[in-house]
């Protein structure tokens, strides 16, 4: 099975701040790899899929990158509402598995 | 616009069996190109994906470690997935989620969850 292994388990950031939260997968798996955001009682929400695309209606300050077993979510500028948990999910073959999860706090 | 609904008791006795339904509105589950899956987020835990449906096949995929418990069934008449797990414990224990899968768009709508407390 692919493990996927998510860093910074936690992160604490100010608004404004530029964030970057990298998911590195056990196997290869070019670019089948899609980032969600989590909160508390609401639906999880996909940001982006294969690597690099954002889904629609996602503000453009979120982006992702990479390919093969390295991958990077990067938040360019901390807005107050994308505090949250967000986790990494390897859609390249089953058993389909996710990080662990990074939990963007407010400093 | 899609929207997915999961629904069952919260509290299920230890060796029995959970069920839950995942009902969608707003679209057909026999629309488009799509998987509709069942993951599961212990407290406190990450995400675990449970199995799925791909209704242009009429094919069940599960995960090998749930596989032996696990049953998913797809009414597309009714536009209701449902998930049983037989034998809980404890650690079944969890917010339970159905999902939209697109072919290359990972899980692109969820559902709000539903927690599920094994206990007696």
């Amino acid at each position: 099975d692919i493990q996927l292994t998510q860093s910074p388990s936690f992160l604490s950031a100010s608004v404004g701040d530029r964030v970057t939260i990298t998911c590195r997968s056990s196997q290869y798996i070019s670019g089948f790899l899609n980032w969600y955001q989590l909160k508390p009682g609401k639906a999880p929400k996909s940001l982006i899929y294969t690597a690099s695309t954002l889904q629609s209606g996602v503000p453009s300050r979120f982006s992702g990158s990479g390919s093969g077993t390295d991958f990077t979510l990067t938040i360019s500028s901390l807005q107050p509402e994308d505090f949250a948990t967000y986790f990494c999910h390897q859609s390249y073959t089953t058993p389909y598995s996710f990080g662990q999860g990074t939990k963007l706090e407010i400093k | 616009q899609l929207q997915i609904q999961e629904s069952g008791p919260g509290l299920v006795k230890p060796s029995e069996t959970l069920s839950l339904t995942c009902t969608v509105s707003g679209d057909s589950m026999s629309s488009g190109n799509y998987y509709w899956v069942w993951i599961r987020q212990p407290p406190g835990k990450g995400l675990e994906w449970i199995g799925s449906f791909y209704h242009t096949w009429n094919t069940y995929y599960y995960n090998p470690s749930l596989e032996s418990r696990v049953t998913i069934y797809a009414d597309t008449s009714k536009s209701q997935l449902s998930l049983k797990v037989t034998s809980v414990t404890a650690a079944d224990t969890a917010l339970y989620y159905c999902a939209r899968q697109g072919q290359l768009v990972g899980f692109d709508q969820w559902g709000q969850g539903t927690l599920v407390t094994v206990s007696s």
